[in-house]
């Protein structure tokens, strides 16, 4: 099963507001990462957070991470058209030192109207 | 110039027939992977190499057998092809650092559909 369940699966908002989507995972993790993915292209990486920080930011990203309660959150401020596209938290769990492996969530499919 | 290539960008063939889909990267990246993208946009990994060596190899039928050259190519054959392998599938790299910061770059994916 999926590693990251994502919701909304869906949001649909106006062009200048903001989009908030989240994520929540089920065992302990190294980093969490977001990816956006436009229509029929490849994921883009947008942010990555590390277990042990509770905030970042990039941008007009937000990444929110709570280990406590294993969830994360992506709020983009301001949105534009050229934001709609499918979001995907991934999250790394293992560490060989050869490479990581991520286990990516449901995704949300983000909208903005303009 | 592109960081992540794939070839071909899709592929329509039928029940049966062996078919190989090509992946370079020209990111000096040391590892490279395979993902598959079902119709739900479900993305799961399917094997990853590091320097032409198997580190991941998940639950995927033995039809399914990657081939690394070299560490900037990583192909993906697969025999046999069945309705369910229609897919995209989306190659990636990334590189090993210290910091654990090890964003993963993706390819623009092979659309492979099964008749």
């Amino acid at each position: 099963s999926q590693q990251g369940e994502e919701d909304p699966q869906a949001l649909s908002i106006q062009e200048g507001e903001n989009a908030t989507m989240n994520c929540s995972y089920k065992t302990s993790i190294n980093n969490l990462q977001w990816y956006r993915q436009n229509s029929g292209r490849g994921l883009v990486h947008l942010i990555l957070i590390r277990s042990n920080e509770r905030e970042k930011h990039s941008g007009r990203l937000r990444v929110t991470l709570d280990t406590s309660k294993k969830s994360s959150s992506l709020l983009i401020t301001a949105s534009r058209a050229a934001d709609t596209a499918s979001y995907f938290c991934a999250t790394d769990a293992l560490s060989r030192g050869y490479g990581n492996k991520l286990v990516f969530g449901a995704g949300t499919i983000l909208r903005v109207k303009s | 110039d592109t960081a992540v290539s794939q070839t071909p960008k899709y592929l329509v063939t039928q029940m049966g027939n062996d078919k190989s889909i090509k992946c370079e990267q020209n990111l000096g990246h040391d590892t490279m992977y395979w993902y598959k993208q079902d119709s739900k946009k479900f993305l799961k990994i399917m094997f990853s190499y590091n320097n032409k060596e198997l580190i991941i190899n998940e639950t995927v039928p033995n039809r399914f057998s990657p081939k690394s050259p070299d560490k900037a190519h990583l192909n993906l054959h697969i025999n046999s092809l069945e309705l369910g392998d229609s897919a995209v599938y989306f190659c990636a790299s990334s590189q090993v650092r210290p910091s654990g910061y090890n964003e993963q770059f993706f390819g623009p994916g092979t659309r492979l559909t099964v008749l």
